[in-house]
Protein backbone atom coordinates (compact mmCIF):
# COMPACT_ATOMS: atom_id res chain seq x y z
CA UNK A 1 0.00 0.00 0.00
CA UNK A 2 1.06 3.66 0.08
CA UNK A 3 1.70 5.97 2.98
CA UNK A 4 1.64 9.34 2.25
CA UNK A 5 2.75 12.70 4.67
CA UNK A 6 2.71 16.24 4.01
CA UNK A 7 2.16 19.09 6.61
CA UNK A 8 -1.51 20.16 7.78
CA UNK A 9 -0.77 23.71 7.17
CA UNK A 10 1.02 26.19 6.09
CA UNK A 11 0.71 30.23 6.18
CA UNK A 12 2.77 32.48 3.72
CA UNK A 13 2.61 36.23 3.24
CA UNK A 14 1.25 37.44 -0.76
CA UNK A 15 4.94 37.90 -2.63
CA UNK A 16 6.43 35.51 -1.13
CA UNK A 17 7.69 31.43 -1.79
CA UNK A 18 6.43 28.73 0.04
CA UNK A 19 7.16 24.90 -0.45
CA UNK A 20 5.11 22.05 0.02
CA UNK A 21 7.12 18.62 1.07
CA UNK A 22 5.61 15.43 0.76
CA UNK A 23 6.86 12.10 1.54
CA UNK A 24 5.76 8.74 0.44
CA UNK A 25 5.79 4.86 0.86
CA UNK A 26 5.46 2.72 -1.73
CA UNK A 27 5.12 -0.68 -2.88
CA UNK A 28 5.54 0.06 -6.44
CA UNK A 29 6.28 3.89 -7.81
CA UNK A 30 4.92 5.33 -10.83
CA UNK A 31 5.04 9.27 -10.40
CA UNK A 32 3.41 11.70 -7.91
CA UNK A 33 0.55 13.68 -8.75
CA UNK A 34 -0.36 17.29 -7.27
CA UNK A 35 -3.99 18.83 -7.21
CA UNK A 36 -4.73 22.10 -6.00
CA UNK A 37 -8.09 22.27 -4.11
CA UNK A 38 -9.71 25.48 -3.38
CA UNK A 39 -12.40 25.64 -0.35
CA UNK A 40 -15.44 24.08 -1.29
CA UNK A 41 -14.41 23.18 -4.43
CA UNK A 42 -13.03 19.73 -6.49
CA UNK A 43 -9.44 19.07 -6.85
CA UNK A 44 -7.49 20.35 -10.22
CA UNK A 45 -4.28 18.90 -11.33
CA UNK A 46 -1.52 20.96 -11.10
CA UNK A 47 1.87 18.61 -12.05
CA UNK A 48 2.88 15.13 -12.39
CA UNK A 49 6.46 13.89 -11.58
CA UNK A 50 7.53 10.68 -12.87
CA UNK A 51 11.72 11.46 -13.06
CA UNK A 52 13.82 12.92 -10.86
CA UNK A 53 14.30 16.81 -11.03
CA UNK A 54 12.38 19.67 -11.37
CA UNK A 55 9.24 20.97 -13.72
CA UNK A 56 8.47 24.18 -13.36
CA UNK A 57 5.21 25.70 -14.92
CA UNK A 58 4.76 29.24 -14.28
CA UNK A 59 4.86 30.38 -10.81
CA UNK A 60 4.26 26.83 -9.18
CA UNK A 61 6.99 24.00 -9.96
CA UNK A 62 7.18 20.27 -8.53
CA UNK A 63 10.19 18.40 -7.57
CA UNK A 64 10.95 14.29 -7.30
CA UNK A 65 13.50 12.73 -5.42
CA UNK A 66 12.30 8.89 -5.97
CA UNK A 67 15.15 7.46 -4.24
CA UNK A 68 14.18 9.41 -0.86
CA UNK A 69 10.55 8.71 -1.69
CA UNK A 70 10.20 12.62 -1.39
CA UNK A 71 8.69 15.85 -3.60
CA UNK A 72 7.74 18.75 -2.75
CA UNK A 73 5.60 21.50 -4.57
CA UNK A 74 7.05 25.15 -5.03
CA UNK A 75 4.65 28.23 -5.13
CA UNK A 76 6.73 31.21 -6.51
CA UNK A 77 5.51 35.11 -6.20
CA UNK A 78 2.16 33.94 -3.64
CA UNK A 79 -0.90 35.25 -4.73
CA UNK A 80 -4.22 35.66 -2.37
CA UNK A 81 -5.74 33.24 -4.92
CA UNK A 82 -3.26 30.76 -4.03
CA UNK A 83 -4.81 30.21 -0.76
CA UNK A 84 -5.86 26.26 -0.92
CA UNK A 85 -5.26 22.36 -0.37
CA UNK A 86 -2.79 21.31 -2.23
CA UNK A 87 -2.79 17.13 -2.05
CA UNK A 88 0.02 15.10 -3.34
CA UNK A 89 -1.09 11.78 -4.81
CA UNK A 90 0.87 8.65 -5.49
CA UNK A 91 -1.00 5.87 -8.01
CA UNK A 92 -0.94 2.51 -7.60
CA UNK A 93 -2.07 0.85 -11.05
CA UNK A 94 -5.23 3.04 -11.96
CA UNK A 95 -5.84 4.08 -9.04
CA UNK A 96 -4.97 7.22 -6.29
CA UNK A 97 -4.18 7.14 -3.08
CA UNK A 98 -3.90 11.42 -1.49
CA UNK A 99 -2.05 12.78 1.77
CA UNK A 100 -4.59 14.44 3.86
CA UNK A 101 -3.89 17.85 2.08
CA UNK A 102 -1.57 21.03 3.34
CA UNK A 103 -3.86 23.92 3.59
CA UNK A 104 -1.76 27.13 2.89
CA UNK A 105 -3.30 30.42 3.97
CA UNK A 106 -1.68 33.44 1.88
CA UNK A 107 -1.56 36.64 3.90
CA UNK A 108 -1.71 40.25 2.57
CA UNK B 1 -22.73 20.48 -20.68
CA UNK B 2 -19.32 18.88 -21.37
CA UNK B 3 -17.06 17.66 -18.45
CA UNK B 4 -18.17 15.62 -15.24
CA UNK B 5 -20.97 16.96 -13.49
CA UNK B 6 -22.54 15.33 -9.91
CA UNK B 7 -26.25 15.13 -8.81
CA UNK B 8 -27.45 16.39 -5.99
CA UNK B 9 -25.30 18.95 -5.00
CA UNK B 10 -26.50 19.15 -1.59
CA UNK B 11 -28.10 15.95 0.33
CA UNK B 12 -29.98 16.17 3.59
CA UNK B 13 -30.98 12.96 4.49
CA UNK B 14 -32.40 10.85 7.27
CA UNK B 15 -30.61 7.67 9.39
CA UNK B 16 -31.69 4.24 7.84
CA UNK B 17 -32.77 6.20 4.53
CA UNK B 18 -31.20 4.96 1.05
CA UNK B 19 -29.77 7.80 -0.90
CA UNK B 20 -28.53 7.69 -4.57
CA UNK B 21 -25.70 10.43 -5.78
CA UNK B 22 -25.57 10.49 -9.45
CA UNK B 23 -22.28 11.13 -11.38
CA UNK B 24 -22.21 11.61 -15.33
CA UNK B 25 -19.37 12.66 -17.67
CA UNK B 26 -19.35 13.11 -21.26
CA UNK B 27 -15.81 12.57 -22.34
CA UNK B 28 -16.33 8.57 -22.10
CA UNK B 29 -13.85 8.05 -20.21
CA UNK B 30 -12.86 4.37 -18.88
CA UNK B 31 -12.25 4.69 -15.75
CA UNK B 32 -14.59 6.20 -13.03
CA UNK B 33 -14.20 6.75 -9.59
CA UNK B 34 -15.92 7.61 -5.82
CA UNK B 35 -14.35 9.51 -2.95
CA UNK B 36 -15.48 10.70 0.26
CA UNK B 37 -13.13 13.65 1.52
CA UNK B 38 -13.29 14.32 5.41
CA UNK B 39 -11.03 16.59 7.23
CA UNK B 40 -7.99 15.15 8.65
CA UNK B 41 -8.72 11.82 6.42
CA UNK B 42 -8.27 13.40 2.66
CA UNK B 43 -9.67 11.89 -0.03
CA UNK B 44 -10.46 8.14 0.36
CA UNK B 45 -11.24 6.11 -2.58
CA UNK B 46 -14.87 3.89 -1.90
CA UNK B 47 -15.34 2.11 -5.22
CA UNK B 48 -14.06 2.10 -8.93
CA UNK B 49 -14.60 1.22 -12.15
CA UNK B 50 -12.75 0.19 -14.68
CA UNK B 51 -15.50 -0.11 -18.05
CA UNK B 52 -19.01 -1.30 -18.33
CA UNK B 53 -20.10 -3.89 -15.66
CA UNK B 54 -16.63 -3.52 -14.16
CA UNK B 55 -16.25 -2.09 -10.30
CA UNK B 56 -14.07 -3.31 -7.65
CA UNK B 57 -13.73 -1.96 -4.13
CA UNK B 58 -11.71 1.05 -2.85
CA UNK B 59 -10.43 1.43 0.91
CA UNK B 60 -13.31 2.34 2.31
CA UNK B 61 -16.58 0.39 0.03
CA UNK B 62 -18.69 -0.61 3.61
CA UNK B 63 -22.06 0.49 3.36
CA UNK B 64 -21.91 1.76 -0.38
CA UNK B 65 -23.07 0.03 -3.76
CA UNK B 66 -22.39 1.14 -7.45
CA UNK B 67 -23.23 0.07 -10.55
CA UNK B 68 -21.71 0.74 -14.27
CA UNK B 69 -24.06 -0.21 -16.71
CA UNK B 70 -23.06 2.74 -18.93
CA UNK B 71 -19.59 4.51 -19.88
CA UNK B 72 -21.05 7.43 -18.94
CA UNK B 73 -22.39 7.16 -15.74
CA UNK B 74 -21.41 5.48 -12.24
CA UNK B 75 -24.13 5.96 -9.33
CA UNK B 76 -23.09 5.78 -5.71
CA UNK B 77 -25.77 4.40 -3.20
CA UNK B 78 -25.93 4.27 0.38
CA UNK B 79 -27.94 1.95 1.10
CA UNK B 80 -29.03 2.78 4.64
CA UNK B 81 -27.64 5.87 5.50
CA UNK B 82 -25.55 6.47 8.92
CA UNK B 83 -24.16 9.64 10.92
CA UNK B 84 -20.63 8.17 10.03
CA UNK B 85 -21.26 8.66 6.24
CA UNK B 86 -21.87 12.37 6.60
CA UNK B 87 -19.02 14.15 3.93
CA UNK B 88 -18.70 15.44 0.88
CA UNK B 89 -18.51 12.93 -2.30
CA UNK B 90 -16.38 13.49 -5.15
CA UNK B 91 -16.51 11.75 -7.98
CA UNK B 92 -13.95 11.18 -10.90
CA UNK B 93 -12.93 9.75 -14.02
CA UNK B 94 -10.30 9.41 -16.13
CA UNK B 95 -9.17 8.17 -19.98
CA UNK B 96 -6.26 5.82 -18.39
CA UNK B 97 -4.34 4.47 -15.79
CA UNK B 98 -2.82 7.07 -13.44
CA UNK B 99 0.25 4.57 -13.29
CA UNK B 100 0.79 5.98 -16.95
CA UNK B 101 0.64 9.63 -15.87
CA UNK B 102 -2.65 10.26 -16.42
CA UNK B 103 -5.10 12.30 -14.25
CA UNK B 104 -8.09 12.28 -12.87
CA UNK B 105 -10.95 14.95 -13.62
CA UNK B 106 -13.25 15.52 -10.74
CA UNK B 107 -16.84 16.48 -10.54
CA UNK B 108 -17.64 19.32 -8.35
CA UNK B 109 -18.89 16.99 -5.39
CA UNK B 110 -21.81 16.53 -3.24
CA UNK B 111 -22.14 18.05 0.19
CA UNK B 112 -24.08 14.93 1.98
CA UNK B 113 -25.26 15.44 5.71
CA UNK B 114 -26.95 12.39 7.39
CA UNK B 115 -28.79 13.48 10.56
Amino acid sequence: GQNIDQPTEMTATEGAIVQINCTYQTSGFNGLFWYQQHAGEAPTFLSYNVLDGLEEKGRFSSFLSRSKGYSYLLLKELQMKDSASYLCAVPNDYKLSFGAGTTVTVRA
Amino acid sequence: DAGITQSPRYKITETGRQVTLMCHQTWSHSYMFWYRQDLGHGLRLIYYSAAADITDKGEVPDGYVVSRSKTENFPLTLESATRSQTSVYFCASSESLAGVGDTQYFGPGTRLTVL
